[in-house]
């Protein structure tokens, strides 16, 4: 089945460092790739949509210079949250789809707690 | 954003019961999705419907897309204490590889 490897599952980083979190798509091409952003007890709240060879698409209040997303190949997008603080604090999870997304759903990566000291 | 609607935002069932979770929407979409996601991790698909009426199984795990096309209903029967998580339904309206849209989630709790 389609599986999503997402690296590293834990980070600890002091406040205004940046941390790069990588999402790979281990035995499918994707093309579109997902980052989220989950708080304690609340649901996934979509941050950008990460396109191979493109841009990535930003929600609205999302901040595109906060949180870098490079989408160079087919298998690996990541994410970087630049000058890190503690209010970013959380868990982050990407997802991505193997061939047509509508027909397959979308496989999730095991998420990424980052805590900022 | 919109989200759909799940509630309550907590269940507490026995072992062995079976157990329903509704999930509503005030606008049409053309897939809904149920995930389970355990502490800690990421979500896990259980089932994804796509044609409005489409019923579907997955072991223990029913799942329906309403006639409208604004809801879908997930069934657990008979449940075990691994069952224990947080569900979310999403929706996904046309075109590939288009973002989908989260319910807040519904924390099942099941009792030995």
């Amino acid at each position: 089945g389609a599986v999503v490897s997402q690296h590293p599952s834990r980070v600890i980083c002091k406040s205004g460092t940046s941390v790069k979190i990588e999402c790979r798509s281990l035995d499918f091409q994707a093309t579109t790739m997902f980052w989220y952003r989950q708080f304690p007890k609340q649901s996934l709240m979509l941050m950008a949509t990460s396109n191979e060879g493109s841009k990535a698409t930003y929600e609205q209040g999302v901040e595109k210079d906060k949180f870098l997303i490079n989408h160079a190949s087919l298998t690996l997008s990541t994410l970087t949250v630049t000058s890190a603080h503690p209010e970013d604090s959380s868990f982050y999870i990407c997802s991505a789809a193997p061939g047509q997304g509508v027909l397959y759903g979308y496989t999730f990566g095991s998420g990424t707690r980052l805590t900022v000291v | 954003g919109q989200q759909l609607n799940q509630s309550p935002q907590s269940m507490f069932i026995q072992e062995g019961e079976d157990v329903s979770m509704n999930c509503t929407s005030s606008s049409i979409f053309n897939t809904w999705l149920w995930y389970k996601q355990d502490p800690g991790e990421g979500p896990v698909l259980l089932i994804a419907l796509y044609k409005a009426g489409e019923l579907t199984s997955n072991g223990r795990l029913t799942a329906q897309f309403g006639i409208t096309r604004k809801d879908s209903f997930l069934n657990i029967s008979a449940s075990i204490p691994s069952d224990v998580g947080i569900y979310f339904c999403a929706g996904q309206r046309t075109g590939a590889n288009s973002k989908l849209t989260f319910g807040k989630g519904i924390t099942l709790s099941v009792r030995p």
